[in-house]
Parts: structure tokens; sequence; C-alpha cells
């Protein structure tokens, strides 16, 4: 079955400096890979998704995502956090019909 | 508004109600999944629609857990007999038929069961 990992819990970042958030994944056959967020009490938003193509994927927000079939890795990416980033982010892979996603990662933006 | 609505946002109910969730998706997608998520989790599936047609239960859906689309519009969630163990965020994603290009997900309907 198709699954990803989120190893940290929690990314601390101060304003202004780069943010990756990282995620690793297993998939049979060709990873389909999104990244979404969400803000407390409410749904998840679409960042950015990897089908095919460019392994550097622009999304929402000035959020970028590298995918590394080598490293089965598609970790987030933001050159300069903004303290509006602090949410909590998911890595999905899909597979079997379904989107299969982490356990998520609370980024915190320190002003 | 052109989004997934789910109502309620908030069900407060005691042990051993029945409670039931309404999700209107894009109204071109055909596809319609059920997720559940608990504090410090990323959502887990539950069940997904094509059309009126309920092609996958996960084994998180007990036989308290039934869910519907009839005539391939909106969907409900009903839970019977609630436990505790049901308190979650609920969320409903929809997908259009062609392609892929990830989900569009609702605000999600927040269970409390006390």
């Amino acid at each position: 079955a198709q699954s990803v990992a989120q190893p940290e819990d929690q990314v601390n970042v101060a304003e202004g400096n780069p943010l990756t958030v990282k995620c690793t994944y297993s998939v049979s056959g060709n990873p389909y890979l999104f990244w979404y967020v969400q803000y407390p009490n409410r749904g998840l938003q679409f960042l950015l998704k990897y089908i095919t193509g460019d392994n550097l994927v622009k999304g929402s927000y000035g959020f970028e995502a590298e995918f590394n079939k080598s490293q089965t890795s598609f970790h987030l990416k933001k050159p300069s956090a903004l303290v509006s980033d602090s949410a909590l982010y998911f890595c999905a892979v899909y597979g079997n019909n379904r989107l299969a996603f982490g356990k998520g990662n609370q980024v915190v933006v320190i002003p | 508004d052109t989004g997934v609505s789910q109502d309620p946002r908030h069900k407060i109910t005691k042990r051993g109600q029945n409670v039931t969730f309404r999700c209107d998706p894009i109204s071109e997608h055909n596809r319609l999944y059920w997720y559940r998520q608990t504090l410090g989790q990323g959502p887990e599936f539950l069940t997904y629609f094509q059309n009126e047609a309920q092609l996958e239960k996960s084994r998180l859906l007990s036989d308290r857990f039934s869910a519907e689309r009839p005539k391939g519009s909106f969907s409900t969630l009903e839970i019977q007999r609630t436990e505790q163990g049901d308190s979650a965020m609920y969320l409903c994603a929809s997908s259009p038929p062609t392609g892929f290009y990830g989900y569009t997900f609702g605000s999600g309907t927040r269970l409390t069961v006390v």
C-alpha cells in the first residue's frame, strides 16, 4: 500500500529564512505526490503536485517542492518564510483510488 | 461558492446518539471521498464514491458508520450509537472525472462526543 513519512513533528524557522518540510514516499508505479496546508479548524488547501515532468514543482503562495526519485523524497520548500506560513503541512501520495496522507508537520515561523 | 461545502461545521453530541453529516461536492466532480482526522494525525481514508456508487470502504468504517450518495450529488455520513472515540474532524473531498488534479476539500465537520 502507498504511504508517506514526514519525519519531523514540528519545524521552527525565523521569518525571512528558508523553510523546508521533509517527506518521503512509498508507492508502486509512478508517484503522484501532493502537498496540502491546513489552518486551525479548516479543511486542507492544495499547495502543489507532482505528476510528471520537471523535478522542481512550483505551487501556491511561493512554495515549491523537489521530487527526487532515487531518494523517494518530495520535500516542500519556500525561500523566505512568512509568519502567515505558520500552519500544518501534509504530504500525500496517490494510489489505489485514494490519497494517503502523512501525519503532518506543524510549521512555526518566528517573527 | 463553487467549493466543497460541509454541514454542520461543528457537532456536539452525547454518547449513544446518532449523527449525520452532509457534503456537497463541486458540481462537476463525480468522485467524492470521506476522511477522518484525529488530533495530531493526518487524514485517514474512510470511503469513496464514484457517482452514486460506493466503490470502497476502509476497515476504519465500522458497522456503525454508513455513507450514501443518492443521485451522485451530495453525500451523507451517518454515525450510529456514537462513542467518544468517534470524536474527530470529518473531511469531505471531491475530484473531477478525468485526469487527476488532486482533491478539493471542504472545511470539515468537527464532531465532539461527550
